[in-house]
């Protein structure tokens, strides 16, 4: 079965970078499909924040193309989040994702449990 | 972006039928593909996908949940609702990148 496990610092001081990895089990990141992440805002809103795909391409939400990078270590099957200059806006419980199909990176059929972050000094 | 619009927030009471609408600002169709998903999140859970490409049931997700819609508009019906089905919903388009999401409905008991 496949399995998403998102790890990180739960507190993040205003200016500095976010950085979350999500660990993949039961399937091979470079075998196929997109691998994304996903956050969830205090009152409901959720936000697509990027991919990186099974070749290593990335592709970013955007409204956070200056701040944001994906990337991967595949001898771990490990991919990354990292967020730079975060604001108290980035508050948030940030989720890694699979997209459910091979062409369509867009939905998503397997969900990380989730870790909220909270920006704060 | 797209936006997607969703009520709420939904009473509903328990065995009988659910409807959860999506409106998007655009289209969210190509040709016979409707690129519309739902997702169902309970509190302290992760979102889990229920339909996807607006009508097709995602694995293990019982038939009575069932999706239809094309264009703009979409709907999530449940026939009937059940004491497990009390969650938020979310329609989520993949028509456009990015992705986007509708602000969720939440499904109550009357």
């Amino acid at each position: 079965e496949i399995q998403l496990q998102e790890s990180g610092p739960g507190l993040v001081k205003p200016s500095q970078s976010l950085s979350l990895t999500c660990s993949v089990t039961g399937y091979t990141i470079t075998s196929g499909y997109y691998w994304s992440w996903i956050r969830k805002f205090p009152g409901n809103k959720m936000e697509w924040m990027g991919y990186i795909s099974n070749s290593g391409s990335t592709n970013y939400n955007p409204s956070l193309k200056i701040r944001i990078s994906i990337a991967r270590d595949t001898s771990k099957n490990q991919f990354f989040l990292q967020l730079n200059s975060v604001t108290t806006e980035d508050t948030a419980t940030y989720y890694c994702t699979k997209s459910r199909d091979y062409y369509d990176g867009y939905s998503f059929d397997y969900w990380g449990q989730g870790v909220m972050v909270t920006v704060s000094s | 972006d797209i936006v997607l619009t969703q009520s709420p927030a939904l009473a509903v009471s328990l065995g009988q039928r659910a409807t959860i609408s999506c409106r998007a600002s655009q289209s969210v169709s190509i040709s016979r593909y409707n690129l519309m998903h739902w997702y169902q999140q309970k509190p302290g859970q992760q979102p889990k996908l229920l339909i996807y490409r607006a009508s097709n049931l995602a694995s293990g997700i019982p038939a009575r949940f069932s999706g239809s819609g094309s264009g703009t508009d979409f709907t999530l019906t449940i026939n009937p609702v059940q004491a497990d089905d009390i969650a938020t919903y979310y329609c989520q388009q993949s028509r456009e990148s990015p992705p986007t999401f509708g602000g969720g409905t939440k499904l109550e008991l009357k």
